[in-house]
């Protein structure tokens, strides 16, 4: 079952640049999508979420840009800092009868080189 | 900021055992989830719970799994007789009705069945 889906295991970014992590999803009943960060023996943390009446939110240094007729969603963060290096997850929250269970990606490992 | 908290956060048990993982979610939240994560795979749901019951369950949650809030404050996941492919990261997470979108997640508990 590959709801959610990010294709880059790792990616690896020059501090200052810019970041960018993909994510694909199949299923249309999706409603809201995150992005969280996880680092090693830590459970995930929350970094951004938009829903999917929306195509982009914004905060701070982190970008979530929702194409919903490719089922893409993108995560920018500008600039990438050393501290961003960790694996980042994508989630989509399926609303069924109220459980609101989260579909998670496979993560993409990201790391960010002084 | 309030947090999801998990005990304990390493078990080794040994196969055929009982386990039972607790967490405490954040007081005023109404939705709490469990979710694993096989070392290497991704993030899998395996329960919510709401109103003292279950609201969903995956079909990775069999008959040797229960879950439980006993006491209004802890939230637990017992695990009847452990296999070894329940060695896995285990994440507790809670969720309220408004505010923001997302589950917050507990820090894990490493369970390692032998």
């Amino acid at each position: 079952d590959q709801q959610v889906k990010q294709n880059s295991p790792s990616l690896s970014v020059q501090e200052g640049r810019i970041s960018i992590l993909n994510c694909d999803y199949t299923n249309s009943m999706f409603d809201y999508f995150l992005w969280y960060k996880k680092y090693p023996a830590e459970g995930p943390t929350f970094l951004i979420s938009i829903s999917s009446i929306k195509d982009k939110n914004e905060d701070g240094r982190f970008t979530v840009f929702l194409n919903k007729s490719a089922k893409h969603l993108s995560l920018h963060i500008v600039p990438s800092q050393p501290g961003d290096s960790a694996v980042y997850f994508c989630a989509a929250r399926v609303s069924d009868r109220g459980a609101q269970k989260l579909v998670f990606g496979q993560g993409t490992r990201l790391t960010i080189n002084p | 900021e309030p947090e999801v908290t998990q005990t304990p956060s390493h078990q080794v048990t040994q196969m055929g055992q009982e386990v039972i993982l607790r967490c405490v979610p954040i007081s005023n939240h109404l939705y709490f989830y469990w979710y694993r994560q096989i070392l290497g795979q991704k993030v899998e749901f395996l329960v919510s719970f709401y109103n003292n019951e279950i609201s969903e369950k995956s079909e990775i949650f069999d008959d040797q799994f229960s879950v439980e809030r006993p006491d209004g404050s802890n939230f637990t996941l017992k695990i009847r007789s452990t296999k070894l492919e329940d060695s896995a990261m285990y994440f507790c997470a809670s969720w309220w009705t408004s505010g923001r979108k997302t589950q917050y997640f507990g820090p894990g508990t490493r369970l390692l069945v032998l």
